[in-house]
């Protein structure tokens, strides 16, 4: 059965740091490119981040880029998003989801709220 | 950066009838390269992530009922339910991912 299941999200403050990470199974992990894609209800899905299978080649939403860094661990079947200097438009739930392109499975989601 | 805009922002319809949601992208998603349209349809129930619908603008995906179907090119793109069961009462997102990613606003389709 396919999984992807997030954890990582709290409360942070701003300026802070949270790593999220993405435990994957059912399917051979490092053949799939992998994304990060956020929600919020005013300004509804946004992607985030994308990493190649291999974990080569890394995407990234200018609204995060230099902030932000995805990576991923084959061995682990394990992906994650480090994110930095963390500001309150950040606040979201965050997805992992399985593509590059169209995404074709994705978890459940975990909460970032960035606020003093 | 490529601007998707869906239109209505939500819509009721009764059970058995027809809905209908476009999606009109700021450039064209079509590829030169493989001549597909860079453009995929999502479903989100509440609670729930979303769950891919449609993707090169009109393949189904697996398991997707046939009642879905996704149609357009270029700019303008349209998903349509063609006989609503109320297990269909989702919002629902277009999606480029011809020029970095971007998603529409999202349509609400309720029963009336």
């Amino acid at each position: 059965e396919l999984q992807l299941v997030e954890s990582g999200g709290g409360l942070v403050q701003p300026g802070g740091s949270l790593r999220l990470s993405c435990a994957a199974s059912g399917f051979p992990f490092s053949q799939f490119d992998m994304s990060w894609v956020r929600q919020t209800p005013g300004k509804g899905l946004e992607w985030v981040s994308g990493i190649g299978g291999s974990g080569l080649s890394t995407f990234y939403a200018d609204s995060v880029k230099g902030r932000f860094r995805i990576s991923r661990d084959n061995s682990k079947n394990t992906l994650y998003l480090q994110m930095s200097s963390l500001r309150a438009d950040d606040t979201a739930v965050y997805y992992c989801a399985r593509g590059l392109l169209a995404l074709d499975f994705w978890g459940q989601g975990t909460l970032a709220t960035v606020s003093s | 950066d490529i601007v998707v805009t869906q239109s209505p922002d939500s819509l009721a319809v009764s059970l058995g009838e027809r809905a209908t949601i476009n999606c009109k992208s700021s450039q064209s998603v079509l590829s030169d390269g493989n001549y597909k349209n860079h453009l995929a349809w999502y479903q989100q129930k509440p609670g729930q992530p979303p769950k891919l619908l449609i993707y090169w603008a009109s393949i189904r995906e697996s398991g997707v009922p046939d009642r879905f179907s996704g149609s357009g090119s270029g700019t303008d793109f349209t998903l349509t339910i063609s006989s609503l069961q109320a297990e269909d009462v989702a919002v629902y997102y277009c999606q480029q991912y011809y020029n970095t990613r971007a998603f529409g606003q999202g349509t609400k389709v309720e029963i009336k």
